[in-house]
């Protein structure tokens, strides 16, 4: 039972364009969503989080928006730039569970971004 | 801030035997560390959850004998792969929470293990 799904599991970008990511959830229970970049053979590095209270935060190039009615977010990165090649997961956490809420990961999209 | 290191970055062992990994977190305490498996082109399985000072919480279907977790310190877990076998190789990562009220709630990840059994 894949919670959190992420349908595309590759994207290709040219350089200085906009990359959108996309993720859906089913757990309308999950109340912290968090994007992840990760390398081949390298640990996922934290990217972006949102609150369910919220719909957008911003970072830099970096926006996530969060639409709970639909249980979908996105990343959005703008400009994209070859650097930005990687694998993003997105992950989310339930609102119960106490200190050790775990992370429930999405399957990841390989972003590539052309220069 | 919020470093966490895993030792040893990359393992080749024979079959049948055990391995350790370690898994730190340098600069914050963590009460609650995770341990993830990666298989190629796949999503990051959460295996167990090691709480400091206390059982590891297993993921349904990780063998609890088989991989054996300790937290005996706010700053380490390791990981054992007890009788290794071929399909054990994968990619195992750890990652951290922090342990203190007000601190950030996401997890942040070791840089990974890859274990090879042969």
């Amino acid at each position: 039972d894949q919670q959190v799904k992420q349908n595309s599991p590759s994207l290709s970008v040219q350089e200085g364009r906009i990359s959108i990511l996309n993720c859906d959830y089913t757990n309308s229970m999950f109340d912290y969503f968090l994007w992840y970049k990760k390398y081949p053979a390298e640990g996922p590095t934290f990217l972006i989080s949102i609150s369910s209270i919220k719909d957008k935060n911003e970072d830099g190039r970096f926006t996530v928006f969060l639409n709970k009615s639909a249980k979908h977010l996105s990343l959005h990165i703008v400009p994209s730039q070859p650097g930005d090649s990687a694998v993003y997961f997105c992950a989310a956490r339930p609102l119960y569970g106490g200190a050790t809420n775990k992370l429930i990961f999405g399957t990841g999209t390989l972003l590539a971004v052309q220069p | 801030g919020a470093v966490v290191s895993q030792h040893p970055s990359r393992v080749i062992c024979k079959s049948g035997t055990s391995v350790k990994i370690e898994c730190r977190s340098l600069d914050f305490q963590a009460t609650t560390m995770f341990w993830y498996r990666q298989f190629p082109k796949k999503s990051l399985m959460l295996m167990a959850t090691s709480n400091e000072g206390s059982k590891a919480t297993y993921e349904q279907g990780v063998e609890k004998d088989k991989f054996l977790i300790n937290h005996a310190s706010l700053t380490l877990s390791t990981l054992t792969v007890t009788s290794a076998h071929p399909e054990d190789s994968s990619f195992y990562i750890c990652s951290a929470r922090w342990g203190l009220a007000g601190g950030p709630r996401e997890q942040f990840f070791g840089p990974g293990t890859r274990l090879t059994v042969l």
